[in-house]
Parts: structure tokens; C-alpha cells; sequence
């Protein structure tokens, strides 16, 4: 199983310009989520989803959007990237409520510079 | 969820076991007591979870105190490749938003 992918791994981007960051999982879970982490910090939710359809904000969803049209996939789009986007990106999955194993599972990250 | 509070950071010997201690005062009855770690800048990687009972698996022991009020995970004998941040957080079981706090910087030394 690859478990939670994230590409890219790294991207520098220049104020303005937009992207998406892609996330796949293949484990069925439900629940995805997106995360960013800031140098020093823990990290903080930006975006979740507890199935394919449904999507709800988290601590820090301004200057992000999100989708859900598959169970496996939860991009993450950044429409005009600014300097204070800068920072590591963290996707999760993991299986929801009535099941005992609800750990999350998360990505290897996706490092973004703003410029 | 209810806030926990660790250390910034500890230290201990590779060999030695390392307490890590968690404060849960305000936890609520349906909570569960989750402990991640993340190596580096690597993703978080679950070790445990535990309701009142105390947990061991194949990474850590998870000790929770009567009360509930506080926990402390036990690596029994650390390395130096579990020099790593370690988040405690509580949340209900299938309520999958997981909160993360700054968490305890742990290192291990030779």
C-alpha cells in the first residue's frame, strides 16, 4: 500500500500565481484533512472532508479551497498564493466513527515558498 | 476536544526509558488520549491511543491516570531514532479532527 501521497514535494511559487497540491489515498478511508505547518509550530487544520461531497473549514481556511469528488483524492488549491503561505503542507486520512482503528495516516508533506 | 498541556522539551539517555507527560484536566468522558510523534520534518506518525485503561503496543506504553486528568506515554528504551516532537491530544473517537498543540520536543543522547 502507498498509504497518504502528497505531490509535489516542493514548489516555489510567486505572489499571485495559483496552484493545486494533490493528495491520494488508498486505504478507503473517509475522512481526509489538510494541515499546514509553520517553522517551529505545530500544525494547524485548514480544510476536512468526511466523505466524497463534504467538505468543512478547520482553524485556518482563508486563501484555500478544497473538494471532494472522489473518496481516494483532496486537492488542495491555493487561487493567489501570498508570502504568508509559505510553509509545509500535511494531508491525513483516516477511517471515521463505528470503526476502532481511527489513527490518522499522514503524508510525507509538500513544502511551499512564496516569493 | 479538551486542551492538553507537555513540556517544551526533555531529554533523556539512549537505552533509558523516556516519560513523557501530558496534562488532560478538562477532559470529558467519551475523550480518548491520542499520542503522534514527527521525526524531523516528516508527516506525524500515530503511536497510541487509550480511554482510562492503560495501552501498550509494539512502540510505547500509554499510562492514564485514574482521574483521567493526565497520561504519560513510556518509550522503555529510547534511541536515538526516537528524537522526535510528540503531540498529546484528546478527542472523541470518530470525531476525526485532530487539534495539535506544540507537543514535546524530545531528544535522545548517546
Amino acid at each position: 500500500n502507498a498509504g497518504v501521497t502528497q505531490t509535489p514535494k516542493f514548489q516555489v511559487l510567486k505572489t499571485g500565481q495559483s496552484m493545486t497540491l494533490q493528495c491520494a489515498q488508498d486505504m478507503n478511508h473517509e475522512y481526509m484533512s489538510w494541515y499546514r505547518q509553520d517553522p517551529g509550530m505545530g500544525l494547524r487544520l485548514i480544510h476536512y472532508s468526511v466523505g466524497a461531497g463534504i467538505t468543512d473549514q478547520g482553524e485556518v481556511p482563508n486563501g484555500y479551497n478544497v473538494s471532494r469528488s472522489t473518496t481516494e483524492d483532496f486537492p488542495l488549491r491555493l487561487l493567489s498564493a501570498a508570502p504568508s503561505q509559505t510553509s509545509v503542507y500535511f494531508c491525513a486520512s483516516s477511517y471515521v466513527r463505528g470503526r476502532l482503528n481511527t489513527e490518522a495516516f499522514f503524508g510525507q508533506g509538500t513544502r511551499l515558498t512564496v516569493v | 476536544d479538551a486542551k492538553t498541556t507537555q513540556p517544551t522539551s526533555m531529554d533523556c539517555a539512549e537505552g533509558r526509558a523516556a516519560n513523557l507527560p501530558c496534562n488532560h484536566s478538562t477532559i470529558s468522558g467519551n475523550e480518548y488520549v491520542y499520542w503522534y510523534r514527527q521525526i524531523h520534518s516528516q508527516g506525524p506518525q500515530y503511536i497510541i491511543h487509550g480511554l482510562k485503561n492503560n495501552e501498550t503496543n509494539e512502540m510505547a506504553s500509554l499510562i492514564i491516570t485514574e482521574d483521567r486528568k493526565s497520561s504519560t506515554l513510556i518509550l522503555p528504551h529510547a534511541t536515538l531514532r526516537d528524537t522526535a516532537v510528540y503531540y498529546c491530544i484528546v478527542r472523541v473517537v470518530g470525531y476525526n479532527k485532530l487539534i495539535f498543540g506544540a507537543g514535546t520536543r524530545l531528544a535522545v543522547h548517546p
